[in-house]
């Protein structure tokens, strides 16, 4: 259990929906990061959050948003939903600062599939 | 930007022998972290073994060890005593070290990893 939790684990929806997935990170980590991982494209990086700011951008479509509460649970919002956002959507916290060791530490994935 | 690869799709082994998964990269850093992550079938992201490019003695995690050539920016993955459990998806990843945590990780795009029996 690597103590990050995401939710929900398995979603299933339809095109042009708008759907959204919760991470809580590991305790006292205050940064959160967002990836996407579908079939044929690996890992990609979408978003970091720090502290309850945004951090960094990776490949994220305008169609999705997300954000970071002052709890530091996380939300990523996918709307208009289109058959290739269907994929596992990754969840991760990292430690900032003095213990940090560089890995980061992932939740166990919300699969997105859109019909 | 860095950049990770894998140049090994898939690899297959039979139990109890020794397989190597590759991995290069690149980067104009000097101070950074590398990381190879398993991802079996339950899709869970789990952490193998992490090394620290400023130390030079290779990193061991039980039957685990890495092969890291700060040089030739190589970092390779050895598993001994290959076992039915270690079929996965193996993914190798570069962070730096800069900024404390600032910023993600950077996969490669994955080595399926096959055990034979």
């Amino acid at each position: 259990d690597s103590g990050v939790t995401q939710t929900p684990k398995h979603l299933i929806t339809a095109t042009g929906q708008r759907v959204t997935l919760r991470c809580s990170p590991r305790s006292g980590d205050l940064s959160v990061y967002w990836y996407q991982q579908s079939l044929d494209q690996g890992l990609q990086f979408l978003i970091q959050y720090y502290n309850g700011e945004e951090r960094a951008k990776g490949n994220i479509l305008e169609r999705f948003s997300a954000q970071q509460f002052p709890d530091l649970h996380s939300e990523l919002n996918l709307s208009s939903l289109e058959l290739g956002d269907s994929a596992l959507y990754f969840c991760a916290s990292s430690v900032v600062g003095g213990s940090y060791t560089g890995e980061l530490f992932f939740g166990e994935g919300s699969r997105l599939t859109v019909l | 930007a860095q950049t990770v690869t894998q140049s090994q799709p898939e690899m297959s082994v039979q139990e109890a022998e020794t397989v190597t998964l590759s991995c290069t990269y690149d980067t104009s850093e000097s101070d950074y972290y590398l990381f190879w992550y398993k991802q079996p079938p339950s899709r869970q992201m789990i952490l193998v073994i992490r090394q620290e490019a400023y130390k030079q003695q290779n990193a061991t995690e039980n039957r685990f060890s890495v092969n890291f050539q700060k040089a030739a920016k190589s970092f390779s993955l050895k598993i001994s005593d290959s076992q039915l459990g270690d079929a996965a998806m193996y993914f190798c990843a570069y962070r730096s070290s800069t900024g404390g945590g600032a910023d993600g990780l950077t996969f490669g795009k994955g080595t399926h990893l096959i055990i034979q029996p």
